[in-house]
C-alpha cells in the first residue's frame, strides 16, 4: 500500500515569510509524528499526534512552530516568520497505536526547507 | 534524559569487509533499540530491532544485540556490499506504549567496490 508522503518535497522561502508543510500517514495508523533533521545532526522530535488525544508539543523549538491533524489523516506544521536556523529536513513518521508497542515508525521522503 | 551517542563518520570500507558501527545509550528503565537506514535519496526505513536485554535484531545481514550491561547496540554485519552505503541511525523509545524516537546523528558508510 501506499506509504508516508510530504509535500513539497522542496521549499526554498525567503526570511520572515510563513510556510506550512503536509504530511499524509499511511491509512490506519493512527499516531503521527513530525521531526527535523539538521545538517550534520540527527533528528529531533518536534511534535506527536495519537487519535483524539491532546498533541505532544515539547518537542516544538518556538512559538512560531504550530502544527495540526485533521482527525486520523493528514497533518500540516506550519513555521511562521521563518529564520534561517528553521533549515532543515521536516520529517513526517505515522504508526500504529496502543499500550503493546513500540510501534514501527514509518516515515515519509521528508520536505527540505530552505530560508534565504 | 533520553540520549543516543554513535561513532563518527563517514566510515570508509572495501566491498566485503567488516562492518562495526558502534551506538550507546542512555535511558531511564527499559527502552527499545533502533537501526534505521536511510538510502542516497530515499526516507528513513527501519533496519531492525530489539526490544528487551540480550535480544537480537537481524535484518539483510545485519545485527545487533541490545546489551543492558554495557548500555550498547552495535550495528555488524559480517561482509558488507557497495548497495550498503547509505546513512545509518541508531535510536531507541521509552520502555512502552507510546514514545517517540530518540536519535543519535547518524554514520555515513562508504563502500567501495
Amino acid at each position: 500500500g501506499a506509504g508516508v508522503s510530504q509535500s513539497p518535497s522542496n521549499k526554498v522561502t525567503e526570511k520572515g515569510k510563513d510556510v506550512e508543510l503536509r504530511c499524509d500517514p499511511i491509512s490506519g495508523h493512527t499516531a503521527l509524528y513530525w521531526y527535523r533533521q539538521r545538517l550534520g545532526q540527527g533528528l529531533e522530535f518536534l511534535i506527536y499526534f495519537q487519535g483524539n488525544s491532546a498533541p505532544d508539543k515539547s518537542g516544538l523549538p518556538s512559538d512560531r512552530f504550530s502544527a495540526e491533524r485533521t482527525g486520523e489523516s493528514v497533518s500540516t506544521l506550519t513555521i511562521q516568520r521563518t529564520q534561517q536556523e528553521d533549515s532543515a529536513v521536516y520529517l513526517c513518521a505515522s504508526s500504529l497505536a496502543g499500550t503493546s508497542g513500540p510501534w514501527e515508525q514509518y516515515f515519509g521522503p521528508g520536505t527540505r526547507l530552505t530560508v534565504t | 534524559g533520553n540520549s543516543v551517542t554513535q561513532m563518527e563518520g563517514p566510515v570508509t570500507l572495501s566491498e566485503e569487509a567488516f562492518l562495526t558501527i558502534n551506538c550507546t545509550y542512555t535511558a531511564t528503565g527499559y527502552p527499545s533499540l533502533f537501526w534505521y537506514v536511510q538510502y542516497p535519496g530515499e526516507g528513513l526505513q527501519l533496519l531492525l530491532k530489539a526490544t528487551k536485554a540480550d535480544d537480537k535484531g537481524s535484518n539483510k545481514g545485519f545485527e545487533a544485540t541490545y546489551r543492558k550491561e554495557t548500555t550498547s547496540f552495535h550495528l555488524e554485519k559480517g561482509s558488507v556490499q557497495v548497495s550498503d552505503s547509505a546513512v545509518y541511525f541508531c535510536a531507541l523509545s521509552a520502555s512502552s506504549g507510546y514514545s517517540t524516537l530518540t536519535f543519535g546523528k547518524g554514520t555515513m558508510l562508504l563502500v567501495s567496490p
